[in-house]
Protein backbone atom coordinates (compact mmCIF):
# COMPACT_ATOMS: atom_id res chain seq x y z
CA UNK A 1 0.00 0.00 0.00
CA UNK A 2 1.32 3.37 -1.08
CA UNK A 3 2.03 5.57 1.95
CA UNK A 4 2.72 9.48 1.26
CA UNK A 5 4.48 11.63 4.42
CA UNK A 6 5.28 15.09 4.05
CA UNK A 7 7.88 16.91 6.25
CA UNK A 8 6.95 19.27 8.28
CA UNK A 9 3.95 19.28 9.51
CA UNK A 10 3.44 23.04 9.73
CA UNK A 11 5.90 25.55 8.69
CA UNK A 12 5.90 29.49 9.63
CA UNK A 13 8.80 31.75 7.72
CA UNK A 14 9.16 35.62 7.43
CA UNK A 15 8.17 37.17 3.76
CA UNK A 16 10.91 36.80 1.26
CA UNK A 17 12.49 33.81 2.71
CA UNK A 18 13.23 30.91 0.36
CA UNK A 19 11.88 27.65 1.48
CA UNK A 20 11.07 23.99 0.79
CA UNK A 21 8.55 21.20 1.83
CA UNK A 22 9.27 17.59 1.53
CA UNK A 23 6.85 14.76 0.05
CA UNK A 24 8.07 10.52 0.24
CA UNK A 25 6.23 8.24 -1.20
CA UNK A 26 7.07 3.93 -0.42
CA UNK A 27 6.34 2.83 -3.57
CA UNK A 28 8.41 4.32 -6.76
CA UNK A 29 6.23 2.54 -9.58
CA UNK A 30 4.52 6.17 -9.79
CA UNK A 31 2.52 7.60 -12.89
CA UNK A 32 2.83 10.87 -11.30
CA UNK A 33 3.18 13.18 -8.46
CA UNK A 34 1.12 16.38 -8.42
CA UNK A 35 1.64 19.04 -5.44
CA UNK A 36 -1.71 21.27 -4.59
CA UNK A 37 -2.74 24.20 -2.54
CA UNK A 38 -5.53 24.18 -0.21
CA UNK A 39 -6.77 27.77 0.93
CA UNK A 40 -8.99 27.79 4.60
CA UNK A 41 -12.85 26.29 3.16
CA UNK A 42 -11.75 25.99 -0.40
CA UNK A 43 -10.71 22.88 -2.17
CA UNK A 44 -7.16 21.88 -3.89
CA UNK A 45 -5.78 23.76 -6.44
CA UNK A 46 -3.12 21.96 -8.55
CA UNK A 47 0.36 23.74 -8.43
CA UNK A 48 2.13 21.04 -10.76
CA UNK A 49 2.30 17.98 -12.01
CA UNK A 50 5.25 15.54 -12.50
CA UNK A 51 5.07 12.96 -14.86
CA UNK A 52 7.50 9.68 -13.68
CA UNK A 53 9.45 10.48 -16.45
CA UNK A 54 10.19 13.93 -15.31
CA UNK A 55 12.55 15.72 -13.02
CA UNK A 56 11.11 18.94 -11.87
CA UNK A 57 8.42 21.15 -12.99
CA UNK A 58 8.73 25.09 -12.81
CA UNK A 59 5.82 27.31 -12.11
CA UNK A 60 6.83 31.23 -11.45
CA UNK A 61 8.49 30.99 -8.34
CA UNK A 62 7.23 27.37 -7.62
CA UNK A 63 9.83 23.95 -8.60
CA UNK A 64 8.65 20.91 -7.86
CA UNK A 65 11.28 18.15 -8.34
CA UNK A 66 11.26 13.97 -8.74
CA UNK A 67 13.48 11.53 -7.44
CA UNK A 68 11.28 8.20 -7.98
CA UNK A 69 14.43 6.24 -6.83
CA UNK A 70 14.45 7.16 -3.28
CA UNK A 71 10.59 8.30 -3.38
CA UNK A 72 11.34 12.07 -2.62
CA UNK A 73 9.45 15.02 -4.02
CA UNK A 74 10.11 18.80 -3.17
CA UNK A 75 8.43 22.22 -3.52
CA UNK A 76 10.57 25.08 -3.66
CA UNK A 77 9.09 28.23 -2.99
CA UNK A 78 11.10 31.27 -3.64
CA UNK A 79 10.64 34.49 -2.21
CA UNK A 80 7.75 33.66 -0.04
CA UNK A 81 4.57 36.31 0.13
CA UNK A 82 2.14 36.40 2.69
CA UNK A 83 -0.21 35.27 -0.05
CA UNK A 84 1.11 31.68 -0.18
CA UNK A 85 -0.07 31.02 3.27
CA UNK A 86 -1.83 28.16 2.76
CA UNK A 87 -1.76 24.07 3.23
CA UNK A 88 0.28 22.13 0.41
CA UNK A 89 0.03 18.65 -0.28
CA UNK A 90 1.47 16.08 -2.86
CA UNK A 91 -0.58 13.58 -4.14
CA UNK A 92 0.58 10.01 -5.60
CA UNK A 93 -0.78 8.13 -8.64
CA UNK A 94 0.81 5.05 -8.95
CA UNK A 95 0.90 2.97 -12.46
CA UNK A 96 -1.20 0.14 -11.35
CA UNK A 97 -4.16 2.69 -9.17
CA UNK A 98 -5.66 3.96 -12.70
CA UNK A 99 -6.45 7.32 -11.47
CA UNK A 100 -6.21 6.60 -7.64
CA UNK A 101 -4.63 9.36 -5.93
CA UNK A 102 -2.41 8.76 -2.38
CA UNK A 103 -2.33 12.20 -0.58
CA UNK A 104 -0.20 13.22 2.15
CA UNK A 105 -1.47 14.63 5.13
CA UNK A 106 0.10 18.46 4.17
CA UNK A 107 2.17 20.97 5.10
CA UNK A 108 0.67 23.92 7.17
CA UNK A 109 2.87 26.87 5.70
CA UNK A 110 2.78 30.78 7.38
CA UNK A 111 4.44 33.58 5.85
CA UNK A 112 4.73 36.38 8.00
CA UNK A 113 4.58 40.25 6.81
CA UNK B 1 -12.07 29.28 -15.72
CA UNK B 2 -13.72 26.38 -15.18
CA UNK B 3 -15.12 25.48 -12.26
CA UNK B 4 -16.14 22.19 -10.45
CA UNK B 5 -19.73 22.89 -8.79
CA UNK B 6 -20.52 21.21 -5.73
CA UNK B 7 -24.19 21.65 -3.42
CA UNK B 8 -25.04 22.38 -1.07
CA UNK B 9 -21.71 23.99 0.53
CA UNK B 10 -22.41 23.44 3.97
CA UNK B 11 -24.73 20.75 5.45
CA UNK B 12 -26.20 20.17 9.37
CA UNK B 13 -29.15 17.87 10.06
CA UNK B 14 -29.80 15.11 12.47
CA UNK B 15 -28.40 11.33 12.27
CA UNK B 16 -30.29 8.52 10.58
CA UNK B 17 -31.40 11.64 7.84
CA UNK B 18 -30.67 11.02 4.73
CA UNK B 19 -28.11 13.20 2.85
CA UNK B 20 -27.58 14.19 -1.24
CA UNK B 21 -24.51 16.03 -2.21
CA UNK B 22 -24.49 17.03 -5.98
CA UNK B 23 -21.60 17.91 -8.07
CA UNK B 24 -20.85 19.64 -11.23
CA UNK B 25 -17.98 18.31 -13.09
CA UNK B 26 -16.00 20.33 -15.92
CA UNK B 27 -17.66 20.38 -19.05
CA UNK B 28 -15.33 17.82 -21.19
CA UNK B 29 -14.04 15.75 -18.00
CA UNK B 30 -14.87 12.10 -18.64
CA UNK B 31 -13.56 11.04 -14.48
CA UNK B 32 -15.47 12.53 -11.91
CA UNK B 33 -13.86 11.44 -8.00
CA UNK B 34 -15.59 11.53 -4.93
CA UNK B 35 -12.87 12.84 -1.91
CA UNK B 36 -13.80 13.19 1.81
CA UNK B 37 -11.18 15.21 4.68
CA UNK B 38 -11.30 14.67 8.06
CA UNK B 39 -8.75 15.82 10.51
CA UNK B 40 -7.82 12.79 11.87
CA UNK B 41 -7.64 10.81 8.11
CA UNK B 42 -6.91 13.43 5.61
CA UNK B 43 -7.82 13.04 2.18
CA UNK B 44 -9.58 9.86 0.90
CA UNK B 45 -10.68 8.75 -2.02
CA UNK B 46 -14.63 7.01 -1.65
CA UNK B 47 -15.30 6.21 -4.96
CA UNK B 48 -14.33 7.58 -8.95
CA UNK B 49 -16.42 6.73 -12.24
CA UNK B 50 -15.17 7.17 -15.73
CA UNK B 51 -17.70 7.89 -18.88
CA UNK B 52 -20.14 7.84 -15.82
CA UNK B 53 -19.38 4.05 -14.81
CA UNK B 54 -17.75 3.47 -11.69
CA UNK B 55 -14.80 2.38 -11.46
CA UNK B 56 -13.63 1.92 -8.33
CA UNK B 57 -15.73 2.52 -5.03
CA UNK B 58 -13.65 0.43 -2.50
CA UNK B 59 -12.97 3.76 -0.26
CA UNK B 60 -16.41 3.64 0.18
CA UNK B 61 -18.72 2.12 2.88
CA UNK B 62 -21.48 0.21 0.73
CA UNK B 63 -24.07 -0.29 3.47
CA UNK B 64 -25.00 3.18 3.83
CA UNK B 65 -23.10 5.37 0.99
CA UNK B 66 -23.78 5.33 -2.68
CA UNK B 67 -22.72 7.36 -5.67
CA UNK B 68 -23.98 7.84 -9.12
CA UNK B 69 -23.97 9.88 -12.60
CA UNK B 70 -27.46 10.65 -13.82
CA UNK B 71 -26.03 12.09 -16.74
CA UNK B 72 -22.31 13.43 -17.73
CA UNK B 73 -23.38 16.84 -15.88
CA UNK B 74 -24.32 15.55 -12.43
CA UNK B 75 -22.55 13.34 -10.44
CA UNK B 76 -24.24 12.63 -6.62
CA UNK B 77 -23.38 11.22 -3.19
CA UNK B 78 -25.69 9.95 -0.95
CA UNK B 79 -25.62 8.94 2.92
CA UNK B 80 -28.55 6.87 4.10
CA UNK B 81 -29.09 6.65 6.95
CA UNK B 82 -26.30 8.89 7.95
CA UNK B 83 -24.26 8.99 11.24
CA UNK B 84 -22.21 11.25 13.24
CA UNK B 85 -19.10 10.09 11.89
CA UNK B 86 -19.69 10.36 8.58
CA UNK B 87 -19.38 14.50 9.34
CA UNK B 88 -16.50 15.66 7.47
CA UNK B 89 -15.53 17.88 4.19
CA UNK B 90 -16.78 15.74 0.61
CA UNK B 91 -15.03 17.01 -2.33
CA UNK B 92 -15.93 16.39 -5.81
CA UNK B 93 -13.16 16.69 -8.47
CA UNK B 94 -13.26 15.88 -12.43
CA UNK B 95 -10.25 14.88 -14.75
CA UNK B 96 -9.33 13.84 -18.04
CA UNK B 97 -9.27 9.53 -18.77
CA UNK B 98 -6.63 7.09 -17.57
CA UNK B 99 -3.46 7.72 -19.42
CA UNK B 100 -3.90 11.26 -18.66
CA UNK B 101 -1.32 13.45 -17.15
CA UNK B 102 -4.06 16.16 -16.81
CA UNK B 103 -4.12 17.53 -13.19
CA UNK B 104 -7.67 16.53 -11.11
CA UNK B 105 -9.79 20.28 -10.87
CA UNK B 106 -11.81 19.78 -7.10
CA UNK B 107 -14.83 21.79 -6.17
CA UNK B 108 -14.66 23.55 -3.18
CA UNK B 109 -16.32 20.98 -1.20
CA UNK B 110 -19.49 20.22 0.96
CA UNK B 111 -19.50 20.57 4.72
CA UNK B 112 -21.43 18.20 6.19
CA UNK B 113 -21.84 17.58 10.20
CA UNK B 114 -24.28 14.82 10.91
CA UNK B 115 -25.49 15.61 14.81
Amino acid sequence: KQEVTQIPAALSVPEGENLVLNCSFTDSAIYNLQWFRQDPGKGLTSLLLIQSSQREQTSGRLNASLDKSSGRSTLYIAASQPGDSATYLCAVRLETSGSRLTFGEGTQLTVNP
Amino acid sequence: DARVTQTPRHKVTEMGQEVTMRCQPILGHNTVFWYRQTMMQGLELLAYFRNRAPLDDSGMPKDRFSAEMPDATLATLKIQPSEPRDSAVYFCASGLGTRSNQPQHFGDGTRLSIL
